[in-house]
């Protein structure tokens, strides 16, 4: 059975870097069969894609982060990380990873989300 | 990016009864890449369908999805009590993806 499952700090002061870990079990990133998202959720702009990694490193990401979004991926611990810098008060969410595949580009199997909230 | 509008924000409904959910979007869709999903609360949401009509593994008969281009629809043909959550929609037809803001389907 695959399974997601977030770690990281749930509070971030704001203009520093929110840091968060996907652990995947019950399949392996370095497969190739899927994406690796992040997603996160607000009560104000509901659903937001963060951006993909795959296995090789390459990344795809949302251009309204780009410019401050690193997505990296550690196959030998089957984990893949986010890297968000200088945050602020709007990057109050839940955080989700999540499974995307290669041919059907829909999110099949999901973390169980973790909230993050910017505040000093 | 593709705008998803979806309507209605709430849908009142009693189980047994035929809920219907509409995505519009902005533009065309591409190759009718798009998905609905269920979210309780305080659950990650979970894929019902994909490709705009093509049912996720287990997900029951009675949710159906429809529509091609710009409009698309998520049926649920007699709501069980389970069944009564938010609703999004997304597509994954063009970068980036994009959701809906959602609709609720309530008691």
């Amino acid at each position: 059975q695959v399974q997601l499952q977030e770690s990281g700090p749930g509070l971030v002061k704001p203009s520093e870097t929110l840091s968060l870990t996907c652990s995947v079990s019950g399949d392996s990133i370095s497969s190739g069969d899927h994406y690796w998202s992040w997603i996160r959720q607000t009560p104000g702009k509901g659903l937001e894609w963060i951006g993909f990694i795959y296995y090789t490193g390459t990344t795809y990401y949302n251009p309204s982060l780009k410019s401050r979004l690193k997505l990296s991926v550690d196959t030998s611990k089957n984990q893949f990380s986010l890297e968000l810098h200088s945050v602020t008060a709007a990057d109050t969410a839940v955080y989700y990873c999540a499974r995307e595949g290669i041919l059907i580009r829909a999110f099949d199997y999901w973390g169980q989300g973790t909230p993050v909230t910017v505040s000093s | 990016e593709i705008v998803l509008t979806q309507s209605p924000g709430t849908l009142s409904l009693s189980p047994g009864e035929r809920a219907t959910l509409s995505c519009r979007a902005s533009q065309r869709v591409s190759n009718n890449y798009l998905a609905w999903y269920q979210q309780n609360l305080g659950q990650a949401p979970r894929l019902l369908i994909y490709g705009a009509s093509d049912r996720a593994t287990g997900i029951p008969d009675r949710f159906s999805g429809s529509g091609s281009g710009t409009d698309f629809t998520l049926t649920i043909s007699r709501l069980e009590p389970e069944d009564f959550a938010v609703y999004y929609c997304q597509q994954y037809g063009g970068t980036p993806w994009t959701f809906g803001q959602g609709t609720k389907v309530e008691i």
